[in-house]
């Protein structure tokens, strides 16, 4: 079975600009989640989304957003881009509500020029 | 969700057993025990995960104590692709929470030759 897969792998922006970055889950599995992680702030929950709806929600300002589509798949977009913004954003995926266990994907490596 | 409380850093000798702690007095009796690793800039990969009872599979053993407040990963006999952060997670389980884990620092385990 494939793993969650994550495009792009890597993506440089400019300060301003907005970036949506797209997660496929394993086949079968119904929550995505979210997380940014940075050298200083390590890994931190940005948002979960199970059956297209948003379940929970970091504490990120709200130029972080989501969304889930009828097949699971994710994408999450970030708005007016700042130079801390730069970090590895990783998806997980699960099977459902009631199983913790998370698969991650490799992660999106985003840089803010 | 109970915080957990790991080493920064330890060595292990290639071929030995790495014992990897983890502190959770706060536990309670609904939290389940995550192990997880990251390779460096790669996705966290899942390792294993238990309530009371030790846990083994294909990667590792979880020792719990009786009283829960901690917890132990081994892997039997580390290699050198093994040097990875350790992740120790103590997550409620209850289905209106979502899938958010807090990871904390980790401990950073390095194999040595």
């Amino acid at each position: 079975k494939a793993g969650v897969t994550q495009t792009p792998r890597y993506l440089i922006k400019t300060r301003g600009q907005q970036v949506t970055l797209s997660c496929s889950p394993i086949s079968g599995h119904r929550s995505v989640s979210w997380y940014q992680q940075t050298p200083g702030q390590g890994l931190q929950f940005l948002f979960e989304y199970f059956s297209e709806t948003q379940r929970n929600k970091g504490n990120f300002p709200g130029r972080f957003s989501g969304r889930q589509f009828s097949n699971s798949r994710s994408e999450m977009n970030v708005s007016t881009l700042e130079l801390g913004d730069s970090a590895l954003y990783l998806c997980a995926s699960s099977v459902d509500q009631r199983t913790d266990t998370q698969y991650f994907g490799p992660g999106t490596r985003l840089t803010v020029l | 969700d109970a915080k957990t409380t790991q080493p920064p850093s330890m060595d292990c000798a290639e071929g030995r057993a790495a014992n990897l702690p983890c502190n959770h007095s706060t536990i309670s009796g609904n939290e389940y025990v995550y192990w997880y690793r990251q390779i460096h800039s790669q996705g966290p990969q899942y390792i294993i995960h238990g309530l009371k009872n030790n846990e083994t599979n294909e990667m590792a053993s979880l020792i719990i104590t009786e009283d829960r407040k901690s917890s132990t990963l081994i892997l039997p006999h580390a290699t050198l692709r093994d040097t990875a952060v350790y992740y120790c997670i103590v997550r409620a389980f209850f289905s209106n929470t979502g899938n958010q884990f807090y990871f904390g620092t980790g401990t950073s385990l390095t194999v040595i030759p």
